[in-house]
C-alpha cells in the first residue's frame, strides 16, 4: 500500500506570494490533517478534514486555508506569505473520522517551504 | 506554554551508551505516542501507550507511561547510530463523551548517536 505523498517536496517563494501544497492520503483513509513544523515551535496542528469537511482548526491566521476533495486528496493554501511561514508542512492521514486511543496517524515526508 | 515538555532538547552520546528521554505534562492524557523523525521524512509512529504504568518494549527501546498518565519516558539501551533522529511525543486527550481534538506534540528531542 502506498504511503502518504506530498507535493512538491521543496518550494521557494517570496514574501507576499501565495502557495498551494498537495497531499494524497493512504488509499482508503478519509481523514487528513495538516501540521506546520518549525525548530522554534515544533509540530503545530493546522487543520483536519474528513469527507471534504473541516472538522478541527488550529490557532493559525486566516491566511492558512485548506480543502479536501471527494477522493480524499487535500490541499492547503497560504496567502500573502510571510518570512515566518518558512517551515516543513506535514500531512497525515487516518482511516477513521473520530480519534481513538490506539489510532495510528501516518505522515507524509512533508513539503519544505522557504519564504525569501 | 507547551502542553508537552520534552527533555533534553538535544542529546549526543557514543554508540553503546544508554539514554533516557522524557515527556512531561501537567495534564492527563488518554494515550501517548512516541514518533521518530529522520531528516527529510515525516514522523513515524513507534509506540502507543494507553494505561497508566504501562511499559512497552520495542527491541532496545523501552517506553513507559506514568501512573497518572501525565508523563512518559523512552529508554534506549546500547544506542546505535541508526537510532539517530528526532524523537517526538504526542498526547491525545479524549472528551468524556468521546471524541478528541487531535494530537498535541512536544517539541522533540534531537538524538545523535556517534559511532
Amino acid at each position: 500500500k502506498a504511503g502518504v505523498t506530498q507535493t512538491p517536496r521543496y518550494l521557494i517563494k517570496t514574501r507576499g506570494q501565495q502557495v498551494t501544497l498537495s497531499c494524497s492520503p493512504i488509499s482508503g483513509h478519509r481523514s487528513v490533517s495538516w501540521y506546520q513544523q518549525t525548530p522554534g515551535q515544533g509540530l503545530q496542528f493546522l487543520f483536519e478534514y474528513f469527507s471534504e469537511t473541516q472538522r478541527n482548526k488550529g490557532n493559525f491566521p486566516g491566511r492558512f486555508s485548506g480543502r479536501q476533495f471527494s477522493n480524499s486528496r487535500s490541499e492547503m493554501n497560504v496567502s500573502t506569505l510571510e518570512l515566518g511561514d518558512s517551515a516543513l508542512y506535514l500531512c497525515a492521514s487516518r482511516n477513521r473520522r473520530d480519534y481513538t486511543t490506539t489510532d495510528t496517524q501516518y505522515f507524509g515526508p512533508g513539503t519544505r517551504l522557504t519564504v525569501l | 506554554t507547551q502542553l508537552l515538555e520534552q527533555s533534553p532538547q538535544f542529546l549526543s552520546i557514543q554508540e553503546g551508551e544508554n539514554l533516557t528521554v522524557y515527556c512531561n505534562s501537567s495534564s492527563v492524557f488518554s494515550s501517548l505516542q512516541w514518533y521518530r523523525q529522520e531528516p527529510g521524512e515525516g514522523p513515524v509512529l513507534l509506540v502507543t501507550v494507553v494505561t497508566g504504568g504501562e511499559v512497552k518494549k520495542l527491541k532496545r527501546l523501552t517506553f513507559q507511561f506514568g501512573d497518572a498518565r501525565k508523563d512518559s519516558s523512552l529508554h534506549i539501551t546500547a544506542a546505535q547510530p541508526g537510532d539517530t533522529g528526532l524523537y517526538l511525543c504526542a498526547g491525545l486527550q479524549m472528551y468524556s463523551g468521546g471524541g478528541a481534538d487531535g494530537l498535541t506534540f512536544g517539541k522533540g528531542t534531537h538524538l545523535i548517536i556517534q559511532p
